[in-house]
């Protein structure tokens, strides 16, 4: 069945270093691959999003990648901050007339130490 | 304007009775998706709503059931409750089926005893 593999599960960075987090997909239908963080008591915030036409989009400290042929994304955070502590989720969206079907991995527990 | 409201937030049911979860979207939206999400399981999508249609559907026995009324607010429902069942429930909003940007509710988060 469609599944989303994300690494690793659980990331310890100190503040400033980059933290990375990779996923893998199945569904070669998917166009469209957000990220979310999900911080305690919450319910998950959409930080950056890619569609399947684009490799590469940047918003501030935070850049996501996509290499559609190997069906690998990923997740980069530059300059990492205490505040940027949380659970971050990918996912893997199949987007069209017929609606939408979003498989997410299970996440990664990111932690900045100070 | 008003995000995504869950209700009730907190709920603690006992094994074999049913419970109904209310989700009332961004307002303009008209897309609407259920989550549920557990330690073990993470994330795994119930179904889409779009229109009052159910238009996607995830791997979820027929205990789980969903609807999504003409002001686009949904609810779910889980017949004969199972102490499986008990997880953190999410609703997201959408402006339409095609649009990206999902917003998450706070989640209605499901006991059973």
């Amino acid at each position: 069945g469609e599944n989303v593999e994300q690494h690793p599960s659980t990331l310890s960075v100190q503040e400033g270093d980059s933290a990375v987090i990779k996923c893998t997909y199945s569904d070669s239908a998917s166009n469209y691959f957000p990220w979310y963080k999900q911080e305690l008591g919450k319910g998950p915030q959409l930080i950056i999003d890619i569609r399947s036409n684009v490799g590469e989009k940047k918003d501030q400290r935070i850049a996501v990648t996509l290499n559609k042929t190997a069906k690998h994304f990923s997740l980069h955070i530059t300059e990492t901050q205490p505040e940027d502590s949380a659970v971050y989720f990918c996912a893997a969206s199949r987007l069209g007339t017929g609606g939408f079907k979003t498989i997410f991995g299970a996440g990664t527990r990111l932690f900045v130490k100070a | 304007k008003a995000g995504v409201t869950q209700t009730p937030r907190y709920l603690i049911k006992t094994r074999g009775q049913q419970v109904t979860l209310s989700c009332s979207p961004i307002s303009g939206h008209r897309s609407v998706s259920w989550y549920q999400q557990t330690p073990g399981q993470g994330l795994q999508f119930l179904f889409e709503y779009f229109s009052e249609t159910q238009r996607n559907k995830g791997n979820f026995p027929g205990r789980f059931s969903g609807r999504q009324f003409s002001n686009s607010r949904s609810e779910m429902n889980v017949s004969t409750l199972e102490l499986g069942d008990s997880a953190l429930y999410l609703c997201a909003s959408s402006l339409d089926s095609r649009n990206t940007e999902a917003f998450f509710g706070q989640g209605t988060r499901l006991t059973v005893v």
